[in-house]
């Protein structure tokens, strides 16, 4: 069943600017992931944060979470064309299982 | 590139076809997973290899048949399947370990069932 859902589900910014998207859950977790897809494409992982993590950083990419209100936001700093794609949030509540949401449809405008 | 190959890329089958679809991994990995990705919809898990052992078979029709050979290779046969069918059905792999598991996938295979 779905355990992750973003926010919002799509985003429209200009090439330069920050895009954030926000990643709620309802279980407990081991970790949560980001992943990117670009159109018709298989998923390429980003970047994991565990659950005793509160940020953690990957190049132009910042990772929030909050265990106490279950969510997690992905931010991409100085956005170029080639970031357009949709993101998922996925949990692991373990037993090699991840919950992936209905992601978010980020397009950068040149 | 991930380390993980599908085939093919896009297949048409009629209801009435039988066909496979073929996932194969160079990563090292122990546990492959298939998912199932309709337009609008969160990826759904269809079934969880481990060490070639079908651990998670999450209410798929049995039209749609998995089959996992060894660690590097996965199947999913197909027949008699409906217009709904009609999905991007992708494969993925990680390593068993115990609370990282980052999941690596393939491109997928766009699937058309006229």
């Amino acid at each position: 069943s779905q355990q992750g859902e973003e926010d919002p589900q799509a985003l429209s910014i200009q090439e330069g600017e920050n895009a954030t998207m926000n990643c709620s859950y309802k279980t407990s977790i081991n970790n949560l992931q980001w992943y990117r897809q670009n159109s018709g494409r298989g998923l390429v992982h980003l970047i994991l944060i565990r659950s005793n993590e509160r940020e953690k950083h990957s190049g132009r990419l910042r990772v929030t979470l909050d265990t106490s209100k279950k969510s997690s936001s992905l931010l991409i700093t100085a956005s170029r064309a080639a970031d357009t794609a949709s993101y998922f949030c996925a949990t692991d509540v373990g037993d090699y299982k991840l919950s992936f949401g209905a992601g978010t449809t980020v397009t950068v405008r040149a | 590139e991930t380390g993980v190959t599908q085939t093919p890329r896009h297949l048409v089958m009629g209801m009435t076809n039988k066909k496979s679809l073929k996932c194969e991994q160079h990563l090292g990995h122990n546990a492959m997973y298939w998912y199932k990705q309709s337009a609008k919809k969160p990826l759904e898990l269809m079934f969880v290899y481990n060490f070639k052992e079908q651990t998670e078979n999450n209410s798929v029709p049995s039209r749609f048949s998995p089959e996992c050979p060894n660690s590097s290779h996965l199947f999913l046969h197909l027949h008699t399947l409906q217009p709904e069918d009609s999905a991007l059905y992708l494969c993925a792999s990680s390593h068993h370990s115990g609370s990282m598991n980052e999941q690596y996938f393939g491109p997928g295979t766009r699937l058309t069932v006229t």
